[in-house]
């Protein structure tokens, strides 16, 4: 009974390193969401998947790049890393069929730059 | 844009005491969904309760229950009976129909005092 599973959990980065954070879910979900978690700030948005093979940006995207692998997958890269960047990051998935379904998310990535 | 606002970034209460939290909403949509998470120390992201808008009658999950107040876009939770294991950061959250992000408040630190 995993749910979604994010790795690694947590993370220190220097700044102009490269970083993939993993994701997967086991629940056949077709709709998958990378959210950022800043201090007084509640999630945003990143990036998104409405299914496999489709991407796109939310609120937050510059920086970041994404790849939905699979139907199970989807990972978030960050190509050269920056200290606004530090964030706890969730992964998170749904089944989207026109009812309203919850999301479902991860544990979540502490990621630090320094 | 979608805005939520919880104006209470903090709360306390007595264990078996109720709370209300806060949360209100700006939208142009008529038709939308409203959402509660609950995010502990351990940092997953729990969902507590949800709310379909064309839906009148208030949503109700054991000790946990809303206020909804369509016109006066107000979604509050009310918890019953609180309990040391709701201590945590609370969460709004809304989506509207057809659209795939959250747009999350700010959230609010719930703490349970013995």
């Amino acid at each position: 009974n995993a749910g979604v599973t994010q790795t690694p959990k947590f993370q220190v980065l220097k700044t102009g390193q490269s970083m993939t954070l993993q994701c997967a879910q086991d629940m056949n979900h077709n709709s998958m969401y990378w959210y950022r978690q800043d201090p007084g700030m509640g999630l945003r948005l990143i990036y998104y998947s409405a299914s496999e093979g489709t991407t796109d940006k939310g609120e937050v995207p510059n920086g970041y790049n994404v790849s939905r692998l699979n139907k199970r997958e989807f990972s978030l890269r960050l190509e050269s890393a920056a200290p606004s960047q530090t964030s706890v990051y969730f992964c998170a998935s749904s089944f989207e069929g026109g009812q309203n379904q919850p999301q479902h998310f991860g544990d979540g990535t502490r990621l630090s730059i320094l | 844009a979608q805005t939520v606002t919880q104006s209470q970034p903090e709360m306390s209460v007595q264990e078996a005491e109720t709370v209300t939290l806060s949360c209100t909403y700006d939208t142009s949509e008529s038709d939308y969904y409203l959402f509660w998470y609950k995010q502990p120390p351990s940092r997953q992201m729990i969902l507590v309760i949800r709310q379909e808008a064309y839906k009148q009658q208030n949503a109700t999950e054991n000790r946990f229950s809303v206020n909804f107040q369509k016109a006066a876009k107000s979604f509050s939770l009310k918890i019953s009976d609180s309990q040391l294991g709701d201590a945590a950061m609370y969460f709004c959250a809304y989506r509207g129909v057809g659209a795939q992000k959250l747009v999350f408040g700010q959230g609010t630190r719930l703490t349970i005092n013995p």
